[in-house]
C-alpha cells in the first residue's frame, strides 16, 4: 500500500497569498496518476487537479499541480477567500487508492 | 450534468448492519465505475472499494473484505454498499464518489451520509 504524507498539517495564510501544499509518496506513484481534492466543511470534497498536473473542469488557474515520482506539490497562487479549506492528496495508480491525511488551509 | 445522491443519515446499534445507496443521473450508469469512501469525524479520507456497475465486479479495501458488500440495481442507476458487523469506529460519513472515463481519480461525489453506530 502506497502512504501519502501531507505537509504542513496546517498553513496559516492571508488572502492573497501563495500556498505551497506537499504530497510525498512512500513509493513511486505509476504514472503520475495522483489528484487534489478540496473539502470544505459540511460538503464533499470536490476534484481540482488529477495526473499530477491537469487541473479538472471549472477549476479556476490560480490552483496548479506538479511533481512526479514521490513527490508532488498543489499551489495556489493567490490565496481567495472561498479557498480557505482542506487539501487533501490520492493516489489512483495502484490498489487500495490511498489519500494523504489532508493540509487545512486557514485564514491567518 | 452528473448528479450522486445518497440516502439520508441513519443510526445503528453495534452489531448491525447498514446499508446506503447512490442514486446516478445525468450520465450513463454503466459505463463508469462507483467508488465509496468514508470520512469519520474530524479525520480524513478513507478508500473502501469499488463497484463496475456493467459487470458487477467488485474489489475492496482488506480492511474492510468481508465486511462490505457493493451492488447496484442498473435499472434505476443505484449502487449500495452496505457494512455488516458495525462498530463504533463505523460511525463516520460515508460517500460515494464517480471514478472518471476509465476509472483513475474521482469526479463527482455524493453528498455523504451520515451514519452513526450507538447503542
Amino acid at each position: 500500500e502506497i502512504v501519502l504524507t501531507q505537509s504542513p498539517g496546517t498553513l496559516s495564510l492571508s488572502p492573497g497569498e501563495r500556498a505551497t501544499l506537499s504530497c510525498g509518496a512512500s513509493q513511486s506513484v505509476t504514472s503520475s496518476y495522483l489528484a487534489w481534492y478540496q473539502q470544505k466543511p459540511g460538503q464533499a470534497p470536490r476534484l481540482l487537479i488529477y495526473g499530477a498536473s491537469s487541473r479538472a473542469t471549472g477549476i479556476p488557474d490560480r490552483f496548479s499541480g506538479s511533481g512526479s515520482g514521490t513527490d508532488f506539490t498543489l499551489t495556489i497562487s493567490r490565496l481567495e477567500p472561498e479557498d480557505f479549506a482542506v487539501y487533501y492528496c490520492q493516489q489512483y495508480g495502484s490498489s487500495p487508492r490511498t489519500f494523504g491525511q489532508g493540509t487545512k488551509v486557514e485564514v491567518k | 450534468q452528473v448528479q450522486l445522491v445518497q440516502s439520508g443519515a441513519d443510526v445503528k446499534k453495534p452489531g448491525a448492519s447498514v446499508k446506503v445507496s447512490c442514486k446516478a443521473s445525468g450520465y450513463t450508469f454503466s459505463g463508469y465505475y462507483m467508488h465509496w469512501v468514508r470520512q469519520a469525524p474530524g479525520q480524513g479520507l478513507e478508500w473502501m472499494g469499488w463497484i463496475n456497475p456493467n459487470s458487477g465486479g467488485t474489489d475492496s479495501a482488506q480492511k474492510f473484505q468481508g465486511r462490505v458488500t457493493l451492488t447496484r440495481d442498473s435499472s434505476i442507476s443505484t449502487a449500495y454498499m452496505e457494512l455488516s458487523r458495525l462498530g463504533f469506529d463505523d460511525t463516520a460519513v460515508y460517500y460515494c464518489a464517480r471514478g472518471s472515463y476509465g476509472d483513475y481519480y474521482f469526479d463527482s461525489w455524493g453528498q455523504g451520509t451520515l451514519v452513526t453506530v450507538s447503542s
